[in-house]
Parts: structure tokens; C-alpha cells; sequence
């Protein structure tokens, strides 16, 4: 059974551009949520999708969106960059929405630097 | 507000010896994860704990839940090389539908 995919694996953007980050789930996993994860500040939790819809959200701006299709990929997005930014962040996905001792597999990241 | 405090933050020793990693928290969760996560991967589970007072054993890994379900704790026996990375735990509260990861703590274990 494939693991959590996540692409890319690196990026490099300058201040103010925007970026869209890939996760696709392990196969029959319906939820899928996003976290940054910074030196400073650990994982912080962005945002949870289930059935295409957002189901949790954490405390980021605006500028972090995300979406899910009908296949359980998602995709999140920043925009407006700024060095803050700089993260990897981390896509996991489980079986069920919500229950917050689901099991997560998390895929390996995509590592975000901002200059 | 980080809810989930670990202690220590960096842990350097020798293979053989044993240690012990601190979760700790002034709130009541419902169950709590450990996680490993190394170098250029994403965090991948050890263990869950449910019942206060629980202890669980994964080989040289033992993990417990206080009584109270407000902290925990992770000692590792004789640590080996392979047990080197950053040691999250995470904390489901009741009513809260997503989990709360702690501050981390990164092992080196040298041989």
C-alpha cells in the first residue's frame, strides 16, 4: 500500500509569489490535513479536509487555503509569500474526519523556503 | 498558547544508556500519541494511550499516561544509534476535533 505522497519535495519562492503544495493520501483515506512545522513554533495545524470539505481550521491567515477533490487529493495554497513562510509542511492523512485519535500517516513534507 | 510542554528539549548521549522524555500539560486530554520523526521524513507513530495510568512497551520503548491524563512520559532502555531523531507527542482533547503536538524533543544517540 503506497504511503502518503507529497510534491515537490523542495521549493524555493521569493517574498510576495504564491505556491501550491500536493499531498495524495494512502488509498481509502478520506481525510487529509495540512501542518506547518517551523524550528521556532513546531507543528502547527493549518487545516482538515474530509469529503471535499474543510472540517477544522487552525489559526493562519488567510493566505493558507486549501482544497480537496472527489479522489481525496489535496492541494493547499499561499499566497502572497512572505519569509515567515520558510517550513515544511506536513500533509497526513487518516481513515476517518475528526476523531482526533485517528491514526495519522504523514507523508515526508515539502520543504518551503522563501527568500 | 503551546497546551503540550516537553522536556528536554535536546538530548545528547551515548548508546547503552536510558533516558527519559517528558510530555506535560495543565490540560486533560482524552488520549495522547508519540511520535519519531527523522531527518527529511514526516513523523510516523509509536504509540497511543487512552487510560490514565496506562503504560504501553514497544521493545526498548516504554510510554505512559498519567494518572490524570495531563502528562506522559517516554524512557527508552540501553539507546541504540537507530532510536536518534525528534520525539513529538500529541493530545487529543474532548471537543476538539484535531491534535495538539508538543514542543518536540531531538535524540542523538552516538555510538
Amino acid at each position: 500500500k503506497a504511503g502518503v505522497t507529497q510534491t515537490p519535495r523542495y521549493l524555493i519562492k521569493t517574498r510576495g509569489q504564491q505556491v501550491t503544495l500536493s499531498c495524495s493520501p494512502i488509498s481509502g483515506h478520506r481525510s487529509v490535513s495540512w501542518y506547518q512545522q517551523t524550528p521556532g513554533q513546531g507543528l502547527q495545524f493549518l487545516f482538515e479536509y474530509f469529503s471535499e470539505t474543510q472540517r477544522n481550521k487552525g489559526n493562519f491567515p488567510g493566505r493558507f487555503s486549501g482544497r480537496q477533490f472527489s479522489n481525496s487529493r489535496s492541494e493547499m495554497n499561499v499566497s502572497t509569500l512572505e519569509l515567515g513562510d520558510s517550513a515544511l509542511y506536513l500533509c497526513a492523512s487518516s481513515q476517518l474526519q475528526g476523531a482526533a485519535n485517528e491514526k495519522l500517516f504523514f507523508g515526508s513534507g515539502t520543504q518551503l523556503s522563501v527568500l | 498558547t503551546q497546551l503540550l510542554e516537553q522536556s528536554p528539549q535536546f538530548l545528547s548521549i551515548q548508546e547503552g544508556e536510558n533516558l527519559t522524555v517528558y510530555c506535560n500539560s495543565s490540560s486533560v486530554f482524552s488520549s495522547l500519541q508519540w511520535y519519531r520523526q527523522e531527518p527529511g521524513e514526516g513523523p510516523v507513530l509509536l504509540v497511543t494511550v487512552v487510560t490514565g495510568g496506562e503504560v504501553k512497551k514497544l521493545k526498548r520503548l516504554t510510554f505512559q499516561f498519567g494518572d490524570a491524563r495531563k502528562d506522559s512520559s517516554l524512557h527508552i532502555t540501553a539507546a541504540q544509534p537507530g532510536d536518534t531523531g525528534l520525539y513529538l507527542c500529541a493530545g487529543a482533547q474532548t471537543g476538539f476535533q484535531k491534535l495538539v503536538f508538543g514542543t518536540g524533543t531531538r535524540l542523538l544517540v552516538s555510538p
